[in-house]
């Protein structure tokens, strides 16, 4: 049983244009989360939904919009995609203020 | 001051060796502490919580030092499975953010 899912796991596309990432979790966790980690490693928050709700909101462009339709589910769009969005992007889940994350698999974002 | 620092290493040791990273951290009212690994091209995965009084699980223990703000790790008996990137993981008082940091990588050697 996959408990934090991502879509798609590989993403390679062209400056400019518009894409999604999908994540699920059936852990019932209340908090989900979308992390960039870039080339130099490094592990950085950009969204948190709680319940449906942002709580968390990092200094992320506006082009990054979060999306949660329900407390399963957190998507991350993109638009006007650039050089520098190129990262692996994880979804994870937790019950509020615990500390105890699961992860999904990661999308790897290739922008061209 | 970053809110949390680690050495990147990497650390390379020879099978059997006890190793210990730490990781600083820059906010006093933090409460929460995490230890997380993440192999290459994986996702973090919990490794152990840090708890004030110290904790044991197997070959590894974490512990903190308050006074000092940091948390360590300690892995005893080092297989070569353990090599991966150690992530500490540090609340930001008061605030439901955590902060990862950005890891030590340990290679295992034969």
């Amino acid at each position: 049983d996959t408990a934090v899912s991502q879509t798609p796991k590989y993403l390679v596309t062209q400056m400019g244009n518009d894409k999604s990432i999908k994540c699920e979790q059936n852990l019932g966790h209340d908090t989900m989360y979308w992390y960039k980690q870039d080339s130099k490693k490094f592990l950085k928050i950009m969204f948190s939904y709680n319940n449906k709700e942002l709580i968390i909101n990092e200094t992320v462009p506006n082009r990054f919009s979060p999306k949660s339709p329900d407390k399963a589910h957190l998507n991350l769009h993109i638009n006007s995609l650039e050089l520098g969005d190129s990262a692996v992007y994880f979804c994870a889940s937790s019950h509020l203020d615990s500390g105890f994350y699961s992860f999904g698999p990661g999308t790897r974002l290739t922008v061209t | 001051r970053k809110e949390v620092e680690q050495d990147p290493g990497p650390f390379n040791v020879p099978e059997g060796a006890t190793v210990a990273f730490n990781c600083t951290y820059s906010n006093s009212a933090s409460q929460s502490f995490f230890w997380y690994r993440q192999d290459c091209r994986k996702e973090p995965k919990l490794l152990m919580s840090v708890y004030s009084s110290g904790n044991e699980d197997g070959r590894f223990t974490a512990q903190l030092n308050r006074a000092s703000q940091y948390i360590s790790l300690l892995i005893r008996d080092s297989k070569l499975s353990d090599s991966a990137t150690y992530l500490c993981v540090v609340n930001m008082g008061g605030t439901y953010k955590y902060i990862f940091g950005t890891g030590t990588r340990l290679k295992v050697l034969a």
